[in-house]
């Protein structure tokens, strides 16, 4: 079956840091894969999507670039912020599903101070 | 533009009681998804439905646990005879027909003494 694998957190950083978040997966079909960002108390916002190979996603100075050839999808930013502080999910949807579920790794927790 | 919204935000029960939560999506989507976290772990996939349809369940779904969306527009999930162990958040998202892109509300957060 379809799965996701993140680094364990929590990663901590300085602000300003550069910051990666290694995921990799397994899935049957050809998979759309994303990034949600899990603040406090709150549910899973949706930060960046790729729906194929070499694709890269990117909002609010975060990136991760589909790679086929090596099943990751890493989230990356050049300078991180306190208020970057929170819980990251990669996560895919594979197409033999016909896109009806999500498959969620297990988050990594990001925590950036002054 | 209304986001997808979930009500109550948190819950509280005592063992054996049911509960019904209710989630309203975005107006036009057409898939509503619920999903299940516990403490320090991803989301796991529920049950989803397609309009009024519903079209997967997954085995975590117990059958103590039942998903309606009786108009295709708002959806409850009610738990009978609840259990400590289903304690967690419940969360619902909505989807256009033909997107892959899942967009979720704030979640019920449910403790079950």
């Amino acid at each position: 079956g379809d799965s996701v694998t993140q680094m364990e957190g929590p990663v901590t950083l300085s602000e300003e840091a550069f910051l990666t978040i290694n995921c990799t997966y397994t899935a049957t079909g050809y998979p759309s894969l994303f990034w949600y960002v899990q603040y406090p108390g709150e549910g899973l916002q949706l930060l960046l999507k790729a729906t194929k190979a070499d694709d890269k996603g990117s909002n609010k100075g975060f990136e991760a670039t589909y790679r086929k050839e090596t099943t990751s999808f890493h989230l990356e930013k050049g300078s991180v912020q306190v208020s970057d502080s929170a819980v990251y999910f990669c996560a895919l949807s594979d197409p033999n599903s016909g896109y009806s579920t999500l498959t969620f790794g297990k988050g990594t927790m990001l925590l950036v101070s002054p | 533009d209304t986001g997808v919204s979930q009500n109550p935000r948190h819950k509280i029960t005592k063992r054996g009681q049911n509960v019904t939560f209710r989630c309203d999506p975005i107006s036009e989507h057409n898939r509503l998804y619920w999903y299940r976290q516990t403490l320090g772990q991803g989301p796991e996939f529920l049950t989803y439905f397609q309009n009024e349809a519903q079209l997967e369940k997954s085995r975590l779904l117990s059958d103590r646990f039942s998903a309606e969306r009786p108009k295709g527009s708002f959806s409850t999930l009610e738990i009978q005879r609840t259990e400590q162990g289903d304690s967690a958040m419940y969360l619902c998202a909505s989807s256009g027909l033909d997107t892959d892109t899942q967009y979720f509300g704030p979640g019920t957060r449910l403790t079950v003494l």
